[in-house]
């Protein structure tokens, strides 16, 4: 089974900073990596899908990056709607594994 | 417009047998390409996939539960039904089912999510 490993675990920051977090596979998953923002009480909302590709009605300032086993989710400038917690998933092969969650609290 | 709805019990008995039902709208499990899977959350913790069913109905299950799990399908009524066996007060998670497009390769739409609690 694939383990996806996301750093870090918690990250305390502003509104208006670049916030970048990390994402490595196990293995190599190609580009089948994608990013989900859960806030709480709320299911999951997916973000990225493919590494890079912004879903339908995400803002701009979510971008992602990588391949392989390492990956990044950017945020350009926080804004307060996104300070949740993310995670990373490959879907290389089932069983389909997420990371263990960066939670992204306002300083 | 894509929605899935979980429903089943709040409360199991350790040992019981957990059925889970997801029904959903705004797509076809017999179009090619489109697939439903079961994800549960503990409370606190982080997202586990449990399994998987297409629309030609291969399914697939998280290799620790899969001695445990069933999933199955009734297309006629848009429905994913999920069974867990021998339930464990450690099995106490929100139960979130999704829609996964194999073309896209992840989880576009999900459920609101049904909280189980196993305790006696």
């Amino acid at each position: 089974d694939i383990q996806m490993t996301q750093s870090p675990s918690s990250l305390s920051a502003s509104v208006g900073d670049r916030v970048t977090i990390t994402c490595r596979a196990s293995q190599s998953i190609s580009s089948y990596l994608n990013w989900y923002q859960q806030k709480p009480g709320k299911a999951p909302k997916l973000l990225i899908y493919a590494a890079s590709s912004l879903q339908s009605g995400v803002p701009s300032r979510f971008s992602g990056s990588g391949s392989g086993t390492d990956f990044t989710l950017t945020i350009s400038s926080l804004q307060p709607e996104d300070f949740a917690t993310f995670y990373c998933q490959q879907s290389y092969s089932t069983p389909y594994s997420f990371g263990q969650g960066t939670k992204l609290e306002i300083k | 417009q894509v929605t899935l709805r979980e429903s089943g019990p709040a409360l199991v008995k350790p040992t019981q047998t957990l059925t889970l039902t997801c029904t959903f709208s705004g797509f076809s499990l017999s179009t090619s390409g489109m697939c439903v899977s079961w994800i549960r959350q503990p409370p606190g913790k982080a997202l586990e996939w449990l399994a998987r069913i297409d629309w030609d109905d291969d399914k697939y299950y998280s290799t620790s539960l899969k001695t445990r799990l069933t999933i199955s399908k009734d297309t006629s009524k848009n429905q994913v039904v999920l069974t867990m066996t021998n339930m464990d007060p450690v099995d106490t998670a929100t139960f979130y089912c999704a829609r996964f497009l194999t073309g896209d390769s992840s989880f576009d739409y999900w459920g609101q999510g049904i909280l189980v609690t196993v305790s006696s």
